[in-house]
């Protein structure tokens, strides 16, 4: 089945930690994303990659890292510096990053700060 | 101005009646609009996508476009307690660089009585 997988389903963290979000693809997609959904919000752009080795931030990559060493994979680490992490986290990916290309996306990773 | 804008609702609808779900955009450059349903808990899954000025119809949704007054809406016919979800907005937007992304209102959480 073609698809994305994103790991774990459920993080917990503590203060001062940092974690790394898994984001896998078999649909031999170019682009992928990072988001981030609160409650009662949209999707917030965080990092993007139109091919490996690439990436650009978007609108809230601060506290943020990414990778992006196969074309497959698209981690994201949720740094110390990231003041408030505790939100829900989606990965998506799309054929290329032209504007006719809609995204699909994972099935998320709900992180939680203690 | 938001980039995109949503009535958060929630629009409550009976069932078997058309639910119509609006949204407005502030970039006049945006040529791409897209439809996601977002069930609680879970990720957004393409409903529909549409490009040009006009209707779009597949099965029970319509897309509508209107470029002249940034204006795109969905209308669901025949409601069903299944389309119970969080209707998102999505435009391509040009950013900074020339890099095209997409950006999403906060969403319409509809409700379907029946």
């Amino acid at each position: 089945d073609g698809g994305i997988t994103q790991s774990p389903k459920y993080l917990f963290r503590k203060e001062g930690q940092n974690v790394t979000l898994s984001c896998e693809q078999n649909l031999n997609h170019d682009a992928m994303y990072w988001y981030r959904q609160d409650p009662g919000q949209g999707l917030r752009l965080i990092y993007y990659s139109q091919i490996v080795n690439d990436f650009q931030k978007g609108d809230i990559a601060e506290g943020y890292s990414v990778s992006r060493e196969k074309k497959e994979s698209f981690p994201l680490t949720v740094t110390s510096a990231q003041k408030n992490p505790t939100a829900f986290y989606l990965c998506a990916s799309s054929i290329s990053e032209d504007l006719y290309n809609e995204q699909f996306f994972g099935p998320g990773t709900r992180l939680t700060v203690l | 101005q938001k980039e995109v804008e949503q009535n958060s609702g929630p629009l409550s609808v009976p069932e078997g009646a058309i639910a119509s779900l609006n949204c407005t955009y502030s970039d006049r450059g945006s040529q791409s609009f897209f439809w996601y349903r977002q069930y609680s808990g879970k990720s957004p899954e393409l409903i529909m996508f549409i490009y040009s000025n006009g209707d779009k119809e597949d099965g029970r949704f319509t897309a509508q476009l209107n470029k002249a007054s940034q204006y795109v809406s969905l209308l669901i016919r025949d409601s069903q307690p299944s389309d119970s979800a969080t209707y998102l907005c999505a435009v391509n937007r040009e950013d900074n660089f020339g890099n095209e992304k997409l950006t999403f209102g906060t969403g319409t959480r509809l409700t379907i009585i029946p």
